[in-house]
């Protein structure tokens, strides 16, 4: 399977401890997203890198929330001391964008990271 | 900001009818709008996406067209199938250089009836 991976796929915490998440794009996709998505509600999104350059941070990400994407390759999303309030289900995508073109493609997503703070 | 509505919040009909689920967009200025499915408990399976200089998009059973000056898609799904049980998600993304976001609505539920 070539799809997005995202690992690991629940995780369950006590409130104020730190959690990180990893995303694996399709290989030859040079950008990656990261969304937030809660209980009936349409994803949110947080935060792109292309390549390993993180190019925009949405205001959802507070600075208990950092995105590393070390090589262009894989992504790490970390919460640290997490709070009820970040229970939710933590989407990654990804996409190919050609160079010196403006044709930008479709988003894929993975099957997410379902976040409980307790 | 740009404001995504999705109408019905939750749709359900019998087999074998054909179905239209909406999705209206508060700023016209897109550069393309996708159309997704997600079952539940998991990620988005994007079904179709049409760029802003187009006006529909077809895949199999299914049929999105935009009109980017009203502010509108329309996701129609033909001879429905218990299958297509699902919700489904419209998301617009900007026009501007660089502005990779995607804006989701909050989605139709859609219930196909045996």
């Amino acid at each position: 399977d070539t799809g997005v991976s995202q690992d690991p796929r629940h995780k369950i915490t006590k409130r104020g401890q730190n959690v990180t998440f990893r995303c694996d794009p399709i290989s030859e996709h040079n950008r990656l997203y990261w969304y937030r998505q809660t209980l009936g509600q349409g994803p949110e999104f947080l935060t792109y890198f292309q390549n390993e350059a993180q190019l925009e941070k949405s205001r959802l990400l507070s600075d208990r929330f950092s995105a590393e994407r070390p090589k262009g390759s894989f992504s790490t999303l970390e919460i640290q001391r997490t709070e009820q309030g970040d229970s939710a289900m933590y989407l990654c995508a990804s996409s190919y964008r050609i160079l010196r073109d403006r044709i930008r493609g479709t988003q894929y997503f993975g099957p997410g990271t379902r976040l409980l703070v307790l | 900001k740009q404001e995504v509505t999705q109408i019905p919040a939750a749709l359900s009909v019998p087999e074998g009818e054909n179905l239209v689920l909406n999705c209206s967009f508060t700023d016209s200025a897109i550069y393309n709008l996708q159309w997704f499915r997600q079952d539940p408990g998991k990620g988005l399976t994007s079904l179709l996406l049409i760029q802003s200089s187009q006006r529909e998009q077809t895949s199999g059973r299914l049929n999105a067209s935009l009109d980017k000056s009203s502010g509108r898609s329309t996701l129609y799904i033909a001879a429905s199938q218990p299958g297509d049980s699902a919700t489904y998600l419209c998301a617009v993304r900007r026009g501007d250089f660089g502005n990779e976001k995607l804006t989701f609505g909050t989605g139709t539920r859609l219930t196909i009836i045996p």
